[in-house]
Parts: structure tokens; C-alpha cells; sequence
């Protein structure tokens, strides 16, 4: 399974766009990548997931260049509640759809 | 639709004792996760069930941690006897399938310190 990288944590300020990059370079061809947020006493929650060039939906992007080995995860005009740590994942292709959770990125809204 | 339900969200005991979590998951999905998450660090896959069967339990202490998942819906993990270090939160997850990264639900957790 592929490893990923991930900057351990970043701050921002309230309406920023933040972008988050993550590098896999031992991306398998058939691994998605995913995207996952998660709130202090929470589980992890679902943001986005993709596989190639670029998906969009009503709380993020996800740009993957061509190569796939690594993303970036865009966030737009960010708000305190976006304070949260995010994961990177790859992986899924196996039969078993197994998926590792790295340490993540923290990020802090700052008003 | 219900998400998925855990129990106890906290729990508290001795080492060398036993516990018990519960996991419900989202109604229809053959998938079910248990991950364990050591604080400051990502969660970590402890076993997946396909239904009732087992899929991966690679990364289970089997020598104290037992999961179960009875007619394919609710699942319990149970450690016995607990350690200090498996002080953690234990998350559930489910998933329609399971394969091809299919979306994972995750539960609240259940927080577990060993004294």
C-alpha cells in the first residue's frame, strides 16, 4: 500500500483558500485517492475522492496531476469551523478496498 | 439516514480487566471497520468484516483482542485483558462494499483509557 506524506500542520486565516499537498509516490495504477476530515472527539468524515486530473464538489477540489504521485487538496475561503486535522489516503484497488491512515495535517483557522 | 451508533463513548478501567465495545452500522452496509486511535496519531485498521466473514485482521492483537460481527450487522470488539497502551479511542466504520475505496461512515468512538 502506497505510503503518503503530508505536512504535519498548517495555519490559515478565515476566507483564505488553503491548499494541502500530499505526496504517494508509490501510487498503485489502480489506487483512488481520498480525503478525510476530522474534528476533535469525532470520527473521521468523507471529503472527496479521485483518481485522476480533477474533482470538485461543494466543500472541496482535489487537483492530481498526471503522474498521480501526488494531490492537493483545495479548500476554499476557509472558516474557523475548517479547523479540523485532514488525511490523505491511497489505496483502495485491492479487493479488501483497505485504506491507511497517515498522521495527518492539522490546520488552524485563525479569525 | 442513521449514521453509524457506538457504545459506551467512554470507558474507564484497570489493566489486566476486560471491556467490551458495541458497534451498530448504517443499515445496508455489508462493510464494517474497526480502527483503534492512539491520540495524536491516525486511526489504525484493526480488523474489517465482508458481511460476517473476516477480510483483514492483519493488524489485530489476537492475543487479546477479539472482534465479532453476528449475522452480518452489529459487530463487538472486546480486549482481554486490557494494557496500559491500549488506551485509545476505537472507531467504527462501514462502507456499502469494502472494495474499490468505497466512502467509510465513521461512528462518535469510544473512548477507552487503562489505568
Amino acid at each position: 500500500l502506497a505510503k503518503t506524506t503530508q505536512p504535519i500542520s498548517m495555519d490559515s486565516y478565515e476566507g483564505q483558500e488553503v491548499n494541502i499537498t500530499c505526496s504517494h509516490n508509490n501510487i498503485a495504477t489502480n489506487d483512488y485517492i481520498t480525503w478525510y476530515q476530522q474534528f476533535p472527539s469525532q470520527g473521521p468524515r468523507f471529503i472527496i475522492q479521485g483518481y485522476k486530473t480533477k474533482v470538485t464538489n461543494e466543500v472541496a477540489s482535489l487537483f492530481i496531476p498526471a503522474d498521480r504521485k501526488s494531490s492537493t487538496l483545495s479548500l476554499p475561503r476557509v472558516s474557523l469551523s475548517d479547523t479540523a486535522v485532514y488525511y490523505c489516503l491511497v489505496g483502495g484497488s485491492g479487493n479488501t478496498g483497505k485504506l491507511i491512515f497517515g498522521q495527518g495535517t492539522t490546520l488552524q483557522v485563525k479569525p | 439516514e442513521a449514521g453509524v451508533a457506538q457504545s459506551p463513548r467512554y470507558k474507564i478501567i484497570e489493566k489486566r480487566q476486560s471491556v467490551a465495545f458495541w458497534c451498530n452500522p448504517i443499515s445496508g452496509h455489508a462493510t464494517l471497520y474497526w480502527y483503534q486511535q492512539i491520540l495524536g496519531q491516525g486511526p489504525k485498521l484493526l480488523i474489517q468484516f465482508q458481511n460476517n466473514g473476516v477480510v483483514d485482521d492483519s493488524q489485530l492483537p489476537k492475543d487479546r483482542f477479539s472482534a465479532e460481527r453476528l449475522k452480518g450487522v452489529d459487530s463487538t470488539l472486546k480486549i482481554q485483558p486490557a494494557k496500559l497502551e491500549d488506551s485509545a479511542v476505537y472507531l467504527c466504520a462501514s462502507s456499502w462494499g469494502g472494495g474499490r475505496a468505497d466512502t467509510q461512515y465513521f461512528g462518535p468512538g469510544t473512548r477507552l483509557t487503562v489505568l
